[in-house]
């Protein structure tokens, strides 16, 4: 089974400040990492994916996930925050035989002008 | 960019009524999930859903939930007695293999 660790529940930040928000995750099999944002009020949508290959990930907003195996990491990273960035974002697992992805707990990144 | 599509975005209902979430989901997409999250809660997994078949459930997904595909666009989640810790978002997603693809969540308020 896999579980998912997200070390803070809160982070604030000041704008253009960079951020981290870690993930650990525990598991046998080979999995898949993802990162999800939740703004206010709305669904989740996917951020970016580690599948296989290389194991530094990016999105279109300038958020980027690196995939360390030896450390079972996919810590989330952005050099300079904006305001329109503060949302919870979701680390998650899934292996890569199955269906189901597992969930972390959240983390709240509050930016701050 | 194609959506999922779930209806509707809020629902109320009262305690042992019967419900039907609705979802649309992406139309070349094969896997169907559904998850929940209760207010302040994380998301739960409660199915998933392939080939016209449950594929995988949680111990969430008990006799009161079933989930149909029953035209080949919708996909469907039916509470049959609604309790209040039934209160929660229920998020539909699919996925052509892996990274979902959510709705925007149907706020089920059962009273």
């Amino acid at each position: 089974a896999q579980s998912v660790t997200q070390l803070d529940s809160q982070v604030p930040v000041f704008e253009e400040a960079p951020v981290e928000l870690r993930c650990n995750y525990s598991s046998s099999v080979s999995v898949y990492l993802f990162w999800y944002v939740q703004y206010p009020n709305q669904g989740l949508q996917l951020l970016l994916k580690y599948l296989s290959g290389s194991t530094l990930v990016e999105s279109i907003n300038g958020f980027e996930a690196e995939f360390n195996k030896s450390q079972t990491s996919f810590h989330l990273r952005k050099p300079s925050v904006h305001i329109s960035d503060t949302a919870e974002y979701f680390c998650a697992v899934s292996n890569t035989g199955g269906f189901k992805t597992i969930f972390g707990a959240g983390t709240r990144l509050f930016v701050k002008a | 960019e194609p959506e999922v599509t779930q209806t509707p975005s809020h629902q109320v209902t009262q305690m042992g009524q019967e419900v039907i979430l609705r979802c649309v989901p992406i139309s070349n997409h094969l896997y169907f999930y559904w998850y929940r999250q209760i207010l302040g809660q994380k998301v739960e997994f409660l199915v998933s859903f392939y080939n016209n078949e449950i594929s995988e459930k949680s111990e969430i997904f008990d006799d009161q939930f079933s989930v149909e595909r029953p035209d080949g666009s919708n996909f469907t989640l039916k509470i049959r007695s609604t309790k209040l810790e039934d209160s929660a978002m229920y998020f539909c997603a699919s996925s052509p293999i892996y990274g979902y693809t959510f709705g925007s969540g149907t706020r089920l308020t059962v009273v």
